[in-house]
């Protein structure tokens, strides 16, 4: 499987500044994806970043506060803009890799805190 | 709407019990249907995955159980220890219009707890 390397592991921010999460690939992918899963709760879709295109956002996730950038394949970061304390969650970077044995793969989160 | 329906929330069993956590679905376009595992602090990792022209699939100790005309997958795991204490996701792909790829839309969760 695709090993995924996703940095910070955690931080903890103020309200109102932005935090952009860095989501690396070993491998080259067509797509990316970025979820939010909040405390004790189930992924949600954020977005499917492709290269050399622009992010497509799912409903209730809009650019501006969640800008994501795809400049190659293997590389996509996710920027939480203009945070406030509902955004504290889990924020987590996947890959497709096909739906045989290696299907789709977790980088391990950021655990995002706003204070 | 919740697409792909997952039960029960928790679960509790002993060791060497055989947890079972049902999925439920209902759009007949999702064509590949993973479970996932998570422990705390870590991402979801896959642990076993099913097309729906099979009715059973079998890795070690994990087992799906797939039922194509009443829309439901279930995951069995026998003999379970304490390590296998996680949460568990289904979760369920579509293909994107056009497109051989696709997206993942998850269950809610079970928490599992093996006691030992």
């Amino acid at each position: 499987s695709a090993v995924i390397s996703q940095k910070p592991s955690r931080d903890i921010c103020q309200r109102g500044t932005s935090l952009t999460i860095q989501c690396q690939v070993d491998s080259q992918v067509t797509m990316m994806f970025w979820y939010r899963q909040q405390p004790g709760q189930s992924l949600t879709l954020i977005a499917t970043a492709n290269q050399g295109s622009e992010a497509t956002y799912e409903s209730g996730f809009v650019i501006d506060k969640f800008p994501i950038s795809r400049p190659n394949l293997t590389f996509s970061t996710l920027t939480v803009s203009n945070m406030s304390p509902e955004d504290s969650s889990i924020y987590l970077c996947s890959v497709e890799e096909g739906t045989g044995a290696r299907g789709y793969t977790f980088g391990s989160g950021t655990r995002l805190t706003v204070v | 709407q919740q697409q792909v329906k997952q039960s029960p929330q928790s679960l509790i069993v002993q060791k060497g019990g055989i947890p079972i956590i049902n999925c439920a679905y209902e759009n007949t376009a999702f064509d590949y249907f993973p479970w996932y595992q998570q422990f705390p602090g870590k991402g979801p990792a896959l642990l076993i995955a099913i097309r729906p022209d099979v009715s059973e699939k079998k890795e070690g100790r994990f087992t799906i159980s797939f039922n194509k005309s009443a829309k439901q997958f279930s995951l069995h795991i026998m003999d379970s220890q304490p390590g296998d204490s996680a949460t568990y996701f289904c979760a369920a792909r579509i293909l994107r219009r056009g497109s051989t790829l696709g997206r993942l839309y998850f269950g809610r969760g079970t928490q599992l707890t093996v006691w030992p």
